[in-house]
């Protein structure tokens, strides 16, 4: 079942500018990622927080997380034309089982 | 951290007529996962795929649509049988990594159209 939503499910934005997409979820959760897929290919390991995190820094990623309000956001800074891509959140309910959100389609403009 | 190979990359298929998609872990990885993504569309997983034993299904999916194999712990099928155009989707698999770098690795993705 799908568990997470996201918004925006589409973002336009200038390069240089910083892009911030929100994951919200429903049930109790061991740990959130966020990946990255181009065109429809196979999908790239962004970053993970644990459920007892509440930031995260990755170079231009940073991520939050409040367990509380069930929600998880990606920042990426000083955006690039390469950071186009499709942007997922998936929530690890455990059994090694991940919930893909809806995702965001986020695109640079040079 | 795991590479994965997954082939084919795409195909084009004949509806009623069969594909099967392999993936090839460069280690030995206990459970592989395969997941769905429809056009436009979240990954939807179908099946957990445990070395030596029946695959796990996640509900909409059977086993005589999606048959999958796992003859050892660095290799897995998955066939998507008597298909419909319903059925075009890119399918990826998956492996666990977490432990080592945080995340799941994925193939490639195989593309699939039925005609």
């Amino acid at each position: 079942s799908q568990q997470g939503e996201e918004d925006p499910q589409a973002l336009s934005i200038q390069e240089g500018e910083n892009a911030t997409m929100n994951c919200s979820y429903k049930t109790s959760i061991n740990n959130l990622q966020w990946y990255r897929q181009n065109s429809g290919r196979g999908l790239v390991h962004l970053i993970l927080i644990r459920s007892n995190e509440r930031e995260k820094h990755s170079g231009r990623l940073r991520v939050t997380l409040d367990t509380s309000k069930k929600s998880s956001s990606l920042l990426i800074t000083a955006s690039r034309a390469a950071d186009t891509a499709s942007y997922f959140c998936a929530t690890d309910e455990g059994a090694q089982k991940l919930v893909f959100g809806q995702g965001t389609r986020l695109t640079i403009n040079p | 951290s795991a590479v994965i190979s997954q082939k084919p990359s795409r195909d084009i298929c004949q509806r009623g007529t069969s594909l099967t998609i392999q993936c090839q872990v460069d280690s030995q990885v206990t459970m592989m996962f395969w997941y769905r993504q429809q056009p436009g569309q979240s990954l939807t997983l179908i099946a957990t795929a445990n070395q030596g034993s029946e695959a796990t299904y996640e509900s909409g999916f059977v086993i005589d649509k999606f048959p999958i194999s796992r003859p050892n712990l660095t290799f897995s099928t998955l066939t998507v049988s008597n298909m419909s155009p319903e059925d075009s989707s890119i399918y990826l698999c998956s492996v666990d990594m977490t432990d080592f770098r945080g995340g799941y690795t994925f193939g490639s993705g195989t593309r699939l159209t039925v005609v």
